[in-house]
């Protein structure tokens, strides 16, 4: 079955430059959520869309933007990165036509971001 | 905000052994899920549980979503080396919120 794709899977900046990460849902799945993890910690929530409308915002810097596009793949912007920055990006889909249960999130590998 | 109190932090077992950890919150989530995450790779979905009281299979995997909602436990059974890798639980208050995670547990298969 068709997993969750994200590109790069590595990226490696210098302090102050920006990054664009980049998520393509399973086929079907309408609403796309970010997570980053630092080393050695759980994933924490940035933000997330619906129907390429933003749904929920989580500890997402405002250095950060992202956005749906029409055909349901997502970008995490990055600006002014900063050492701090450097973790695993996460990008999640799920398909909430279907009401209630059986919405899960799917992971996709993660684009592991280093700044130096 | 939300926090899972996720136990034990860590496990070190002999292979065929049986495994439990479990997560509790202070506030009540209405789907549990439990992930399984692999060295710089993604969560893998587990489990996923949404009714209060359910208890799910998924081959060695059990697991339970608890009666009050603000916990939920993750049994293995008959460990094997590939079992190895870090469990996190997850909560979620709705149908498309985010996950709140726990701080996962290190499992460490011993052969």
């Amino acid at each position: 079955a068709a997993g969750v794709i994200q590109s790069p899977r590595h990226l490696i900046k210098e302090k102050r430059e920006t990054a664009t990460l980049k998520c393509y849902p399973i086929p079907r799945h309408d609403t796309v959520y970010w997570y980053q993890q630092g080393p050695g910690q759980d994933p924490q929530f940035l933000i997330s869309f619906y129907e390429k409308m933003q749904s929920d915002k989580g500890s997402i810097p405002d250095r950060f933007s992202a956005q749906q596009f029409s055909d349901y793949h997502s970008e995490l912007n990055m600006s002014s990165l900063e050492l701090g920055d450097s973790a695993l990006y996460f990008c999640a889909s799920s398909d909430n036509k279907r009401r209630g249960r059986y919405n899960e999130q799917f992971f996709g590998p993660g684009t592991r971001l280093t700044v130096l | 905000g939300q926090q899972l109190n996720q136990s034990p932090q860590s496990m070190f077992i002999q292979e065929g052994e049986d495994v439990s950890m479990n997560c509790t919150s202070s506030s009540i989530f209405n789907t549990w899920l439990w992930y399984k995450q692999d060295p710089g790779e993604g969560p893998v979905l587990l489990i996923a549980l949404y009714k209060a009281g359910e208890l799910t299979s998924n081959g060695r995997l059990t697991a339970q979503f608890g009666i009050t909602r603000k916990d939920s436990f993750l049994n293995i059974s008959a460990s094997i080396p590939s079992d190895v890798g870090i469990y996190f639980c997850a909560g979620q208050v709705g149908g498309n919120t985010p996950l709140v995670f726990g701080k996962g547990t290190r499992l460490s298969v011993i052969a």
